[in-house]
């Protein structure tokens, strides 16, 4: 079983506001890293070192991180924005860990 | 501009082999870890394999440990990966993927290739 722990999906309405979770008892130690995969697409990084966002990332995504809960949130969704969600951290046993992943929908 | 280029999948038999190829371009191997992190159909991300900075270290999951045998070519700025005894349970797109400079993460990913394990 993955050591980080993801929702299987979450919805939203375009406009409103999307939480993603993760949650792992290494999160409080390690940072966490977080990925937007669109279908038949390699993934995307759109959050790093818990909070901060590469360039070329929209305003909208941003991180936050407390205890051992990882949140990507994204403010004002998009239909763009309907994608899996994988958070990531380094793993006890394994160098890099993996969520089960998020199914963001825009309904 | 870093890009990634995977090459290698296709269909193989149970207990068979395959070479899996990254050919890295807009950066150089020798000043990043590498991983090979794979997804089979319809499911979740597998972190499958790294080889250190100096290519001297390599990781496993150990899913893959003992059949799996990651390595580079400096020369040709490539990753490999050889799988033995492959079985339906490794059936999956395989992408390639850079670590950042201090680790930690990865900024680039190729775009997988598809192994597909059947009789």
């Amino acid at each position: 079983s993955s050591e980080l722990t993801q929702p299987p999906s979450v919805s939203v309405s375009p406009g409103q506001t999307a939480r993603i979770t993760c949650s792992g008892d290494a999160l409080p130690k390690q940072y966490g890293y977080w990925y937007q995969q669109k279908p038949g697409q390699a993934p995307v990084l759109v959050m790093y070192k818990d909070t901060e966002r590469p360039s070329g990332i929209p305003e909208r995504f941003s991180g936050s991180s407390s205890g051992t809960t990882l949140t990507l949130t994204i403010d004002g969704v998009q239909a763009e924005d309907e994608a899996d969600y994988y958070c990531q951290s380094a793993g006890s046993r394994v160098n890099w860990v993996f969520g089960g992943g998020t199914r963001l929908t825009v309904v | 501009e870093v890009q990634l280029l995977e090459s290698g999948g296709g269909l193989v038999q149970p207990e068979g082999s395959l070479r899996l190829s990254c050919e890295a371009s807009g950066f150089t191997l020798n000043s990043h870890a590498m991983s090979w992190v794979r997804q089979a159909p319809g499911q979740g991300l597998e972190w499958v394999s790294a080889i250190s900075v100096s290519g001297e270290v390599t990781y496993y999951a150990d899913s893959v440990k003992g059949r799996f045998t990651i390595s580079r070519d400096i020369s040709k700025n490539t990753v490999y990966l050889q799988m033995n005894s492959l079985s339906a349970g490794d059936t999956a797109v395989y992408f390639c993927a850079k670590e950042v400079a201090t680790g930690g993460y990865f900024d680039y990913w190729g775009q997988g290739t598809l192994v597909t394990v059947s009789s």
